[in-house]
């Protein structure tokens, strides 16, 4: 069964850095582009960050270009997102994210790991 | 592409048919998913490419539509269907969700 397993969230101040990873299992890491997908406390989805499978292709949403950058070690089946120059309104839960063949929609997701922003 | 959900909210009762409705701002073909989500939980894919059911997802849930209008049908309403529901578009990036629709007990 596909497991998609988050960590590094927790407490950070505004301005400050954040390494979240993703350990993936159970599926053939490097054949899939794999995404985050945030949520702000009583709030909708938002779309985050994707890399494709194998290319060193890399997509940002606007509300974090230049400050996020998403990686991923296929030999090691782990998606990364590096966050920089927080700020309050990036508090959410953060979500790792399996895209499919069929397209970029998601059809397996970790358990989420809270990123509070806050002084 | 911006997606807009209707209604936010709706209340229904087990046994209840209901639609919740999604609008993208330009076409997208049928590039469109569905996801319900509990409270406290991640997301469950529920449909993707519009119409096309996940595996292992009740056939009470169906969805339609293409271009810009979409449609999430959940038939015969169950307790654990309670949740919130979420479009997502691929057409192209950025990818959106709609806004979510809370489903809830009347």
């Amino acid at each position: 069964e596909v497991q998609l397993l988050e960590s590094g969230g927790g407490l950070v101040r505004p301005g400050g850095s954040l390494r979240l990873s993703c350990a993936a299992s159970d599926f053939t890491f490097s054949d899939f582009a794999m995404g985050w997908v945030r949520q702000a406390p009583g709030k909708g989805l938002e779309w985050v960050a994707l890399a494709k499978s194998t290319s060193t292709e890399r997509f940002y949403a606007d509300s974090v270009e230049g400050r996020f950058a998403i990686s991923r070690d296929n030999s090691k089946s782990t998606l990364y997102l590096q966050m920089n120059s927080l700020g309050v309104d990036d508090t959410a839960v953060y979500y790792c994210a399996k895209t499919r063949i069929t397209g970029w929609h998601f059809d397996h997701w970790g358990q989420g790991t809270l990123v509070t922003v806050s002084s | 592409i911006q997606l807009t959900q209707s209604p936010s909210y709706l209340s229904a009762s087990v046994g209840d048919t209901v639609t919740v409705t999604c609008r993208a701002s330009q076409g997208i073909s049928t590039s469109l998913a569905w996801y319900q989500q509990k409270p406290g939980k991640a997301p469950k894919l529920l449909i993707y490419r519009a119409s096309t059911l996940e595996s292992g997802v009740p056939s009470r849930f169906s969805g339609s539509g293409s271009g810009t209008d979409f449609t999430l049908t959940l038939s015969s309403l169950q307790p654990e269907d309670f949740a919130t529901y979420y479009c997502q578009h691929f057409r192209s990036l950025p990818l959106t969700f709609g806004g979510g629709t809370k489903v809830e007990i009347k």
